[in-house]
């Protein structure tokens, strides 16, 4: 184990509904990350938070919302979406100041299945 | 922003035999260079990497080499065992304290027993 925990493992949802994926490491991190993956497609990187702060959003639809309540945990909320949002949803976590280009630890994802 | 281009994105060999993976980047400031291996219903997890102050590096059976001049890094592993087969991924960095970063299309690798 890495550390880093995700839940709920799997998700199937309709395209009205509200979701939440979750995430929480327990390794002193202070940068965590959202990253999707698709088939046939790199892992794209959709967030990044530091010291609970979102410093980056890579031009994803606003029917992601992430939150970043404290540096351990981390949320993407999910409304309305579509079909080609099936993916598999992977949180990272790694450490911040002070320490240039580490490892990201990965969570075993959350396997999102829309219908 | 960095694209990373990775190649083969299938590759087939019998265990025993050596597997080279090729990845190529677009941004003469990225620095950091990792590997992921991703197996079957698991989360990716890094396996090596290489800063760009390093031309190679060998763990075991795994090694990896970068060539700065040409923008290209490759992941070789020798005496291939089935337990190696799953999606390697690599991803490049840039002079960052934060870990972006950004992913080749990933390599299947299938060892035959």
């Amino acid at each position: 184990e890495t550390g880093v925990t995700q839940t709920p493992r799997h998700l199937v949802m309709g395209m009205t509904n509200k979701k939440s994926l979750k995430c929480e490491q327990h390794l002193g991190h202070n940068a965590m990350y959202w990253y999707k993956q698709s088939a046939k497609k790199p892992l794209e990187l959709m967030f990044v938070y530091s010291l609970e702060e979102r410093v980056e959003n890579n031009s994803v639809p606003s029917r992601f919302s992430p939150e970043c309540p404290n540096s351990s945990h981390l949320f993407l909320h999910l409304h309305t979406l579509q079909p080609e949002d099936s993916a598999l949803y992977l949180c990272a976590s790694s450490p911040n100041s002070g320490t240039p280009n580490t490892e990201a630890f990965f969570g075993q994802g959350t396997r999102l299945t829309v219908v | 922003g960095e694209n990373v281009e990775q190649h083969p994105s299938t590759l087939s060999v019998q265990e025993g035999d050596s597997a080279v993976i090729k990845c190529t980047y677009s941004d003469s400031a990225s620095n950091y260079f990792p590997w992921y291996k991703q197996e079957l219903g698991k989360r990716p997890q890094l396996i090596i990497d290489i800063r760009s102050n390093v031309g190679e590096k060998k763990d075991q059976r795994i090694a990896v080499t970068l060539n700065k001049t040409a923008k290209h890094f490759s992941l070789h592993i020798t005496e291939t065992q089935p337990e190696d087969s799953a999606v390697y991924f690599c991803a490049a960095s840039k002079g960052s304290t934060l870990g972006r970063l950004y992913f080749g299309r990933g390599t299947q690798l299938t060892v035959w027993p």
